[in-house]
């Protein structure tokens, strides 16, 4: 069964300075990685996917990930921080075929922001 | 790009009452849509996976007689929330697989807060 670890719970980083946040998982082929970010009480907003070719994937709003098979890590990184980027964010990975085309979400990685 | 379109926002009900939530994709057709429970501060837990014209397939603990999922058109997926009870508070979030190749992926709606009173 696939799984998603993603070990920070809440991380707080000063406007402008760099933000990574880590994503681990446990799948047996090649997995569909995902991450979205999600504001509070709203739905989730897509900021990336890898599933294959060039491992250095960008994203929406300046964000990008690096997927490291050797690390089964797929850590998402962003420069430069603003304010506006304080949410909760998911790493996902999704299974084709038999397992239903399911979406397995990591716990979240709150995000603060200080000014 | 795909958009699914989830109402109400927001619901208040009384215990024991039933409450109905609905997604609709607006420009494809959602073959599969799943649905998620996500607690204050937590992850999403899914749910059910509807697939259209056929019965859902509940994971593992929740229950079918509860929480009714009809899929019965390409573009909507409703999920019942049958005789509610202030346990059954929180936010549900429903989702569309989309495509296939490069366009694999889902879309989210924005997400209904239940709350029970």
């Amino acid at each position: 069964a696939q799984s998603v670890t993603q070990p920070d719970i809440h991380i707080t980083v000063s406007e402008g300075a760099s933000l990574e946040l880590r994503c681990n998982y446990s799948y047996g082929a090649t997995p569909y990685l995902f991450w979205y970010v999600q504001s509070p009480g709203q739905g989730l907003q897509l900021l990336l996917k890898y599933f294959s070719g060039d491992t250095l994937v960008q994203g929406i709003k300046g964000f990008e990930a690096e997927f490291k098979r050797s690390q089964s890590s797929f850590n998402l990184r962003k420069p430069s921080v603003h304010w506006s980027d304080a949410a909760e964010y998911f790493c996902a990975v999704g299974a084709m075929g038999a397992a239903g085309n399911k979406l397995t979400f990591g716990g979240g990685t709150r995000v603060l922001v200080k000014p | 790009g795909a958009v699914v379109s989830q109402h109400p926002s927001r619901v208040i009900c009384k215990s024991g009452t039933s409450v109905k939530i609905e997604c609709r994709s607006l420009d494809f057709q959602a073959t599969t849509m799943f649905w998620y429970r996500q607690f204050p501060k937590q992850s999403l837990m899914l749910m059910a996976t509807s697939n259209e014209g056929s019965k859902a397939t509940y994971e593992q603990g929740v229950e079918k007689d509860k929480f009714l999922i009809n899929h019965a058109s390409l573009t909507l997926s409703t999920l019942t929330v049958t005789s509610a009870h202030p346990e059954d508070s929180s936010f549900y979030i429903c989702s569309a697989r989309l495509g296939g190749g490069d366009n694999y992926g889902y879309t989210f709606g924005s997400g209904t807060r239940l709350t029970v009173v």
